[in-house]
């Protein structure tokens, strides 16, 4: 089955403290990219990438960093989480170019930053 | 101006009535357009996607740009309750950047 997987689901963490949330497709996919969801924004891009070793800016990319060093893998990494990264994290991957947005998303992270 | 503007909502219809979503976006040389449901608590999937002026039909849905104007509309004929959610308009700008709109939450009452 054609899927976009993230973990964990759900995640409390506190300020400061290092995390990642992976994300793998097994669609082989060059495109993926990262969003944030909150209230009253609709989807935020953090970060994508067009293909392996290539990783670019998205709208709000302060406070997070991601690596490609796979096709299929694309994590999320916060060095110091804090209270305004609190959100709804989708992963999402899709075939790239002018298709980039015909993509498919992962289930979703909640993230919470006490 | 925000990019891409959608009314919040929420847009109530009853059963068997036509919903009409709308999307107005900044960047003229836009050239990508999508329209994506989303469930309460679940994840975007996309419904409909379109490149050039017009209509395009899938279905109970049909997509309208209007390049000259710049939005982008969203008709769902026949609405179920099933169609209860929140459409979210994307737009691949001119500069290669993803912006979605807020989203605009459906109510069908059946």
């Amino acid at each position: 089955e054609a899927q976009v997987t993230q973990n964990p689901r759900y995640l409390i963490t506190v300020t400061g403290k290092k995390l990642t949330v992976t994300c793998s497709q097994n669609m082989n996919h060059e495109y993926m990219s990262w969003y944030r969801q909150d209230p009253g924004l609709g989807l935020r891009q953090i970060y994508y990438s067009m293909n392996v070793e290539v990783t670019d800016k998205g709208d709000v990319p302060e406070g997070y960093k991601v690596s490609r060093k796979e096709k299929r893998n694309f994590p999320l990494i916060l060095e110091s989480p804090s209270p305004n990264q609190t959100s709804l994290y989708f992963c999402a991957s899709s075939l790239g170019g002018s298709l980039s947005l015909k993509a498919f998303f992962g289930q979703g992270t909640r993230l919470t930053v006490v | 101006q925000k990019e891409v503007e959608q009314n919040s909502g929420p847009l109530s219809v009853p059963e068997g009535a036509i919903a009409s979503l709308n999307c107005t976006y900044s960047d003229r040389g836009s050239q990508s357009f999508f329209w994506y449901r989303q469930y309460s608590g679940k994840s975007p999937e996309l419904i409909m996607f379109i490149y050039s002026n017009g209509d395009k039909e899938d279905g109970r849905f049909t997509a309208q740009l209007n390049k000259a104007s710049q939005y982008v509309s969203l008709l769902i004929r026949d609405s179920q309750p099933s169609d209860s959610a929140t459409y979210l308009c994307a737009v691949k700008t001119s500069y290669d950047k993803v912006i979605f709109g807020p989203g605009t939450s459906l109510s069908v009452i059946p």
